[in-house]
């Protein structure tokens, strides 16, 4: 059971919008704790996509954005594209666990 | 950009060690911790622990804690992570990836920028 909770799968048809949320709890998120986002391509690596919940490193588009509000995150792609196809994964840092935990990922769909 | 290559992927049986690498490019690579993640297939992603290669400072996740051990030469810029007896359920892709902000403070964000290819370790008799 992961720490921080992402749905299981989404998916959306090109061109549209989508979200995907990360519900944390009082020892990460609502402690404070930034979230931080990550794009796995299939039999890839991960990549860094937002860090500090909502800055996009050089080279990322902007159609990537993130927010966070208490407890919860949430990571948006706008004008939903094929090459988006991917699993993506949320982050913190827990102060009850003294670590840094992931969400179970959640595998994006383009119809 | 910060590079980071790790070897390649290796397939074990049970009881055996292994020690796998992530060689770093850079003269920044001493000044950063290096963490090493594992992913099981179709699983999320768990810090097993970091070292900080430039004195090996090192921490453990308390669930890998025993299970491996982390180390890094900073003269050729690679961290290590390795097993002394593999068991099935060690089977999975390795990562290794550098860790901004290694803080507690809510107010220093903490994550990982850059990203080996990732190491995958198959563990069968």
């Amino acid at each position: 059971q992961s720490v921080l909770t992402q749905p299981p799968s989404v998916s959306g048809a090109p061109g549209q919008r989508v979200t995907i949320s990360c519900t944390g709890s009082s020892s990460n998120f609502g402690a404070g704790y930034d979230v931080h986002w990550y794009q796995q391509l299939p039999g890839t690596a991960p990549k860094l996509l937002l860090f500090g919940n909502s800055n996009r490193p050089s080279g990322v588009p902007d159609r990537f954005s993130g927010s966070k509000s208490g407890t919860s995150a949430s990571l948006a792609i706008t004008g939903l594209q094929a090459e988006d196809e991917a699993d993506y994964y949320c982050q913190s840092y827990d102060s009850s666990l003294s670590g840094w935990v992931f969400g179970g990922g959640t595998k994006l769909t383009v119809l | 950009e910060v590079q980071l290559v790790q070897s390649g992927a290796e397939v074990k049986k049970p009881g055996e060690s292994l020690k796998i690498s992530c060689q770093g490019s850079g003269s920044s690579f001493s000044n950063y911790y290096i963490a090493w993640v594992r992913q099981m297939p179709g699983k999320r992603l768990e810090w097993m622990g970091i070292i900080y290669p430039g004195d090996s400072d090192t921490r453990y996740n308390p669930s890998f804690q025993g299970q491996v051990t982390i180390s890094a030469d900073k003269s050729i810029t690679t961290a290590y992570v390795q097993w002394s007896s593999l068991k099935a359920s060690d089977t999975a892709m390795y990562y290794c990836a550098r860790l901004i902000g290694y803080c507690t403070s809510p107010s220093c964000p903490s994550y990982f920028d850059f990203w080996g290819q990732g190491t995958l370790v198959t563990v069968s008799s």
